[in-house]
C-alpha cells in the first residue's frame, strides 16, 4: 500500500531557529497538506498545496510558515522562527481529488514529525 | 457550528460490533462523508467513505440514511486493537479536513 513518508519523525529545536519538515506524498497524488496536532487537542489544518502553488491556508500559517515543493517528490513545511507553542505533531497528507468525479478520494497521511520546541 | 456530532467515547468488547453514529444536519449535495481512525502519536487513517446508502469494505461498513443527515460507521468483531479515536468528517471533495474531537472507542478483554 502506499505511504506518505515524513523526516524525521522527531525534531527538538530551539525557540528562535528554523525547522524544515519533509514529507514525500504518494507519487500520483495532486494535493497535498500539512496539519498538525497538538498534544490532547484536534487535528488543525494549515495548508493545501495544488499546481505548485498554495491552495488553502488557516490563520495559523502565518508568516512563520512557508511550504515548497522543490522537486516532484518532496514537500517541505518550514517555520522560519520557532516558538514554544509551534511544539506539536505535524503531519503531511495527500490526496487524489477529482473535481467534479462522482468520488472523492480519502486522504493519506503520514506517520508524522513530532516538533519540539525548547 | 460544528459541521458533525458523535459522541466522545464508546466502550466495548472483544468480538462485538461497534456502532458510531455522527450527526451532520447540515450537509451540503456535494460533501461525502468520510471516517477517520487515529491511533496514540500516529496520523488519521482513512477507513471509509460514502455519499449515500451503505457503503462495505474489509473494515468497515457506512450506513447513511436517504436525509443523509447522520451515518453510521460499523466495526465488526472488534478486537483490542481497534481501540483508537474514530473520526466523522463532511467535506466537499477537494476541501480540506476540518477534524472535531472524534469518538474514543476502548476495546475491552
Amino acid at each position: 500500500e502506499p505511504e506518505v513518508t515524513q523526516t524525521p519523525s522527531h525534531q527538538v529545536t530551539q525557540m528562535g531557529q528554523e525547522v524544515i519538515l519533509r514529507c514525500v506524498p504518494i507519487s500520483n497524488h495532486l494535493y497535498f497538506y500539512w496539519y498538525r496536532q497538538i498534544l490532547g487537542q484536534k487535528v488543525e489544518f494549515l495548508v493545501s498545496f495544488y499546481n505548485n502553488e498554495i491552495s488553502e491556508k488557516s490563520e495559523i500559517f502565518d508568516d512563520q510558515f512557508s511550504v515548497e515543493r522543490p522537486d516532484g517528490s518532496n514537500f517541505t513545511l518550514k517555520i522560519r522562527s520557532t516558538k514554544l507553542e509551534d511544539s506539536a505533531m505535524y503531519f503531511c497528507a495527500s490526496s487524489e481529488a477529482m473535481t467534479g468525479d462522482s468520488h472523492n478520494y480519502g486522504y493519506t497521511f503520514g506517520s508524522g514529525t513530532r516538533l519540539t520546541v525548547v | 457550528l460544528a459541521k458533525t456530532t458523535q459522541p466522545i467515547s464508546m466502550d466495548s468488547y472483544e468480538g462485538q460490533e461497534v456502532n458510531i453514529t455522527c450527526s451532520h444536519n447540515n450537509i451540503a449535495t456535494n460533501d461525502y462523508i468520510t471516517w477517520y481512525q487515529q491511533f496514540p502519536s500516529q496520523g488519521p487513517r482513512f477507513i471509509i467513505q460514502g455519499y449515500k446508502t451503505k457503503v462495505t469494505n474489509e473494515v468497515a461498513s457506512l450506513f447513511i440514511p436517504a436525509d443523509r443527515k447522520s451515518s453510521t460507521l460499523s466495526l465488526p468483531r472488534v478486537s483490542l486493537s481497534d481501540t483508537a479515536v474514530y473520526y466523522c468528517l463532511v467535506e466537499a471533495a477537494g476541501n480540506k479536513l476540518t477534524f472535531g474531537g472524534g469518538t474514543r472507542v476502548l476495546v475491552k478483554p
